[in-house]
């Protein structure tokens, strides 16, 4: 069965330092994966998405992930914090077996220290 | 110009009301999808439809009752409110459900309070 860990439930950096939000999933079948954003009180973002194109995937915000099979990892980065990256950030694997529902992680709080 | 919107914002009232919310795309989309976000910030989906068919039902009370009047709305009507169903309820939309490249496309969500 297809499950996501997100390893971290919070997630603090200081602004201009580098994020690392982290991901794990399991799936039998080749995955689709994605990392949605969400601000205080506000929708579900897109940031990216794999869908079986390049390893290294760049989103919005000069957010990147990148795909790594062996490891069955979906890593979210970012080199330099901005104060308004702080917010929820959720990872998703959606695959055939989940008949392609989008299967959520916990969720990682990003905390930006001024 | 929203692509998925939802109303009403906010909705707080008491329990043992009746209430719906309403949410519409304007993206062209198949699929449309009616998600619940409790206070640990966990999303559990709780329906979706295609051309207003009803093709996921999770685990949910029948007291929650979608309705899909045409492809661009689904809405949720609940019955008999509890006061575990204060969420944030989430309505999203996809090109469609037969594909992992689809990504879903969110409303901006209805905070749900029952007192």
């Amino acid at each position: 069965a297809q499950s996501v860990t997100q390893l971290d439930s919070h997630v603090s950096v200081s602004e201009g330092t580098p994020v690392l939000l982290r991901c794990n999933y399991s799936s039998s079948y080749s995955p689709s994966l994605f990392w949605y954003v969400q601000h205080p009180n506000k929708g579900l973002q897109l940031l990216l998405k794999y869908t079986s194109a390049a390893t290294l995937v760049k989103g919005i915000n000069g957010f990147e992930a990148e795909f790594k099979k062996s490891e069955t990892s979906f890593h979210l980065t970012k080199p330099s914090a901005h104060m308004s990256d702080a917010a929820e950030y959720f990872c998703v694997v959606s695959d055939l077996e989940s008949n392609y529902q989008l299967i959520w992680g916990a969720g990682t709080k990003l905390i930006i220290k001024p | 110009d929203t692509a998925v919107s939802q109303t009403p914002k906010y909705l707080v009232t008491q329990m043992g009301n009746d209430k719906s919310i309403k949410c519409e795309q304007n993206l062209g989309h198949d699929t449309m999808y009616w998600y619940k976000q409790d206070s640990k910030k966990f999303l559990k989906i709780m329906f979706s439809y295609n051309n207003k068919e009803l093709i996921i039902n999770e685990t949910v009370p029948n007291r929650f009752s979608p309705k899909s009047p045409d492809k661009a709305h689904l809405n949720l009507h609940i019955n008999s409110l509890e006061l575990g169903d204060s969420a944030v309820y989430f309505c999203a939309s996809s090109q469609d459900r037969a594909s992992g490249y689809n990504e879903q496309f969110f409303g901006p969500g209805t905070r749900l309070t029952v007192l």
